[in-house]
């Protein structure tokens, strides 16, 4: 069965740094997010992202964030300079189709740890 | 926006027992209600999603409701195993939106 691939699963980061995190969707998937999820909370949505733009973001998403898809297959998430609270689980995720609700399926996440 | 709500946060059950989940939202436009599974340390994955056209959907041990008009939609897992020990977090979205989370419910099965 086809996967979402999160490289790299963990990712140590001095505060300051820009820490960039990659996510290969599933092939013929058109829908794309990343969700954050701090030590025992739950799952927060950062950014969808379709057609080569973003379509939706939350408030966590800030000046800080970036996501781009710089060819076919990748899907990153940029995080400019990187803040204590940013340590976290962030979760890439994709979907067929997002206006008939198409399941999501995750990836298994990227630890990042801020120091 | 969308706000779900999830009860209980924990749920402690004897092997073989039923567990139920229970949660609310508050948008009546949301019809579409994912539940993940997520293991320690693991991806939260998909084990059953049920959309607003139905009341009711079932596969083998688990199963899920909703009630529209009461916006809330339970998870029901019957004849519990130790491997379903596990953070349960329910979803809700509306066509062309994202999915919003309610806190998770942390499962414990007991031998």
């Amino acid at each position: 069965e086809p996967e979402v691939t999160q490289t790299p699963s963990h990712q140590v980061t001095q505060m300051g740094q820009e820490v960039i995190l990659r996510c290969v969707p599933i092939s013929n998937h058109l829908y794309f997010y990343w969700y954050r999820q701090i030590l025992g909370q739950k799952v927060e949505f950062l950014v969808s992202f379709y057609n080569n733009e973003i379509s939706e973001k939350s408030e966590i998403f800030d000046d800080q964030f970036s996501v781009e898809r710089p060819d076919g297959s990748n899907f990153t998430l940029k995080i400019r300079s990187t803040k204590l609270e940013d340590s976290a689980m962030y979760f890439c995720a994709s979907n067929l189709d997002q206006g008939n609700n198409q399941p999501q399926h995750f990836g298994d996440g990227t630890r990042l740890s801020i120091l | 926006g969308e706000n779900v709500e999830q009860h209980p946060s924990t749920l402690s059950v004897q092997e073989g027992d039923s567990a139920v989940i229970k949660c609310t939202y508050s948008d009546s436009a949301s019809n579409y209600f994912p539940w993940y599974k997520q293991e320690l340390g693991k991806r939260p994955q998909l084990i059953i999603d049920i959309r607003s056209n139905v009341g009711e959907k079932k596969d083998q041990r688990i199963a899920v409701t909703l009630n529209k008009t009461a916006k809330h939609f339970s998870l029901h897992i019957t004849e519990t195993q130790p491997e379903d020990s596990a953070v349960y977090f329910c979803a809700a979205s509306y066509p062309g939106s994202t999915l919003t989370f309610g806190k998770g419910t942390m499962l414990l099965v007991s031998p």
